[in-house]
């Protein structure tokens, strides 16, 4: 079990590029979730998937964000286009639906806009 | 909605002591879990225990276990023989069965192991 695979581990990017970050779901887990860290906010449930599917994406912060899965085993996150209030740590994490089970973590992204 | 409370933002323990996270939350779902997950500085989210509310029995692993106190929305966790390696963040979850999963957290208690 390879667990949850994110790339990059950092990323240094300046206002107004493009940013993608990636996820590699454990496999066999059919729900995949992005969140954001931060110090005055905490986790932030962003978007999540079932079955590659977007179910709830009320987290997502505005429309230069924007996230996709297709297929079991990828997903990104892009933003575009990136500011400075967006640096964070993007964490990627799959489970089982409808078995419950854990959140299974990757080692997530550190970004940081200039 | 569901809300997560952890109202220690700090904490600080003796190596080899015994050390008490608090969690409370707040929900009208009668299913559910609760978890504490573990983050060290190397940023990694690592489940340490997790907590069926069906069950009445308190979970353990290993030096980790919990006090769940359904009627008072309670999910403490005690970590005992503190050492150096359990110094992180710990978070409070809470996830309602068989709803997508759904996982909301608290916002963090940052322990600190002395030697």
């Amino acid at each position: 079990d390879a667990g949850v695979i994110q790339s990059p581990r950092h990323e240094v990017t300046e206002m107004g590029q493009e940013v993608t970050l990636r996820c590699k779901p454990i496999s066999g887990h059919n729900s995949l979730f992005w969140y954001r860290q931060t110090m005055m906010r905490g986790l932030e449930l962003l978007i999540y998937f079932n079955n590659n599917v977007p179910i709830d994406d009320s987290g997502m912060p505005e429309d230069r964000f924007s996230a996709k899965m297709p297929n079991a085993s990828f997903s990104t996150l892009k933003i575009q286009p990136s500011e400075p209030r967006d640096s964070a740590v993007y964490f990627c994490a799959s489970s089982t639906f409808p078995v419950d089970s854990p959140l299974h973590f990757g080692n997530g992204t550190r970004l940081t806009v200039t | 909605a569901q809300t997560v409370t952890q109202s220690q933002p700090e904490m600080s323990v003796q190596e080899a002591e015994t050390v008490t996270l608090s969690c409370t939350y707040d929900t009208s779902e009668n299913n559910y879990y609760l978890f504490w997950y573990k983050q060290p500085p190397s940023r990694q989210m690592i489940l340490v225990i997790r907590q069926e509310a069906y069950k009445q029995q308190n979970a353990t692993e290993n030096r980790f276990s919990v006090n769940f106190q359904k009627a008072a929305k309670s999910f403490s966790l005690k970590i005992s023989d503190s050492q150096l390696g359990d110094t992180a963040m710990y978070f409070c979850a809470f996830m309602k069965r068989n709803t997508g999963n759904q996982f909301y957290f608290g916002t963090g208690t940052s322990l600190t192991v002395i030697p």
